[in-house]
C-alpha cells in the first residue's frame, strides 16, 4: 500500500550541481504534481502533468524541468542547483476530482 | 500574490475543547476547498473538503464551513485530541490546480 513514493528522502548539493528527484505512484492516477514548501509559505506548484505525455508549468517553474516517464513516474530535475532552491519538495497524484495524494517529501539543501 | 491565507500561524487548545482554524481566499473562481493535515517528516494527508455549492460538510469530529460571500472557510475539530497536533493546510481549487495557505500549527494540550 505504497501510494506515492519519493526518492531520495534527503539530499545535499553544491551550487551548480544537477539532480533528479524521483516520484512514482501505484494508484493508476492520471495527474501528477510537483510542489515545493518553504518556511512560512504554503505549498507552491512547480509543474504538473494532467496525463501521461503532457506537462505544464505551475506557479514557480523557473530552474526546474520535469519528465512524465510513464503513467506511474514523474521526475523533477534541477539542472544547475541554486541556494534559493533549498526546500522540501512534494510529489502528488490525483485521479479525476478526487483529493490529491502526497508523498513524504524530499528535503533538499543546496550549499 | 497569495490567494489563500491562513492568518493564524499557530493555535494551542486543551484536549477535549474545540479547535477552530480559519482560512480566507481572494479568487472568486475557486470552486472546491480542502483541508490537509501534516505531521513532521510526512506528506500532507487529505482531511475534509467542501464544494462551493455547499456551506457545511461534516465528517466525524471534523466540520468545514464555507461562507462564499465573505470568501472565508473554517475547520472545526470537536473534541480536540492529542493526535490532532499537526500542521493544517487550507487549499482551494480552480481548474484542478490547488492553491495552499501557509498552514496553522495546532498543539493540543493534555
Amino acid at each position: 500500500n505504497a501510494g506515492v513514493t519519493q526518492t531520495p528522502k534527503f539530499q545535499v548539493l553544491k551550487t551548480g550541481q544537477s539532480m533528479t528527484l524521483q516520484c512514482a505512484q501505484d494508484m493508476n492516477h492520471n495527474s501528477m504534481y510537483w510542489y515545493r514548501q518553504d518556511p512560512g509559505m504554503g505549498l507552491r506548484l512547480i509543474y504538473y502533468s494532467a496525463s501521461e505525455g503532457t506537462t505544464d508549468k505551475g506557479e514557480v517553474p523557473n530552474g526546474y524541468n520535469v519528465s512524465r516517464l510513464n503513467k506511474r513516474e514523474f521526475s523533477l530535475r534541477l539542472e544547475s542547483a541554486a541556494p534559493s532552491q533549498t526546500s522540501v519538495y512534494f510529489c502528488a497524484s490525483e485521479q479525476g476530482n478526487q483529493p490529491q495524494h502526497f508523498g513524504d517529501g524530499t528535503r533538499l539543501s543546496i550549499l | 500574490d497569495q490567494q489563500v491565507k491562513q492568518n493564524s500561524p499557530s493555535l494551542s487548545v486543551q484536549e477535549g475543547r474545540i479547535s477552530i482554524l480559519n482560512c480566507d481566499y481572494t479568487n472568486s473562481m475557486f470552486d472546491y476547498f480542502l483541508w490537509y493535515k501534516k505531521y513532521p517528516a510526512e506528506g500532507p494527508t487529505f482531511l475534509i473538503s467542501i464544494s462551493s455549492i455547499k456551506d457545511k460538510n461534516e465528517d466525524g469530529r471534523f466540520t468545514v464551513f464555507l461562507n462564499k460571500s465573505a470568501k472565508h472557510l473554517s475547520l472545526h475539530i470537536v473534541p480536540s485530541q492529542p493526535g490532532d497536533s499537526a500542521v493544517y493546510f487550507c487549499a482551494a481549487s480552480a481548474s484542478y490546480k490547488l492553491s495552499f495557505g501557509a498552514g496553522t500549527t495546532v498543539t493540543v494540550r493534555a
